[in-house]
């Protein structure tokens, strides 16, 4: 099974302030990365597929890179809205893993 | 427009079988896979298992293997998650998704409790 590591697992920040989220796959898995973003008590929402590009209607303060073991979701401009757990997921090798999740909360 | 909705909210009780649903709309249920992923109370996301609904191959983590039941109903659009004895450890929020393009159903809720 394919692992993948997110880190950290928790990070304070401020608004305004530039975020970059790790995940590390345990083996190589192209670009078959996605990023979610999820608010409590709701469904988790598609960020990023394909490691780099942007779901429909996402704002592009939001951009993702990597390939291969080692990806990374950046978000700028932070906003009260952005503060939520995020998830990056890969689906080279179904049923897929996600990372630990990371939960970024307002410094 | 793509859209997973997925059956109510579940109350049973330890022991009790269930089956969940999840019906896809918007684009050709047999030519994507789609899959269930649990949550359990505070805690993160974990595959549990998928279906190719175009010739029913099915994976599950192995955490799930042997525990639960993924099928799916091509003539309905509609793919399962199924119990045959529940547990309280069970309780958790359901998901199902289509892991490829980030659709996700709305979510179901199961509890058990005696």
């Amino acid at each position: 099974d394919i692992q993948m590591t997110q880190s950290p697992s928790s990070l304070s920040a401020s608004v305004g302030d530039r975020v970059t989220i790790t995940c590390r796959a345990s083996q190589g898995i192209s670009n078959y990365l996605a990023w979610f973003q999820q608010k409590p008590g709701k469904a988790p929402k598609s960020l990023i597929y394909a490691a780099s590009s942007l779901q429909s209607g996402v704002p592009s303060k939001f951009s993702g890179s990597g390939s291969g073991t080692d990806f990374t979701l950046t978000i700028s401009s932070l906003q009260p809205e952005d503060f939520a757990t995020y998830y990056c997921q890969q689906y080279n090798s179904y049923p897929g893993t996600f990372g630990q999740g990371t939960k970024l909360e307002i410094k | 427009e793509v859209q997973l909705v997925q059956s109510g909210a579940e109350v049973k009780k330890p022991g009790e079988s269930l089956k969940i649903s999840c019906k896809g709309s918007g684009y050709s249920f047999t030519s994507y896979w789609i899959g269930w992923v649990r949550q359990m109370p505070g805690k993160g996301l974990e595959w549990m298992g998928i279906i190719y609904p175009g010739d029913s191959d099915t994976r599950y983590s192995p955490s799930f293997q042997g525990q639960v039941t993924i099928s799916a109903d091509k003539s309905i659009s509609t793919a399962y998650l199924q119990w045959s004895s529940l547990k309280a450890s069970d309780t958790a929020m359901y998901y199902c998704a289509r892991p490829e393009a980030g659709y996700w159903g709305q979510g179901t809720l199961v509890t058990v409790s005696s």
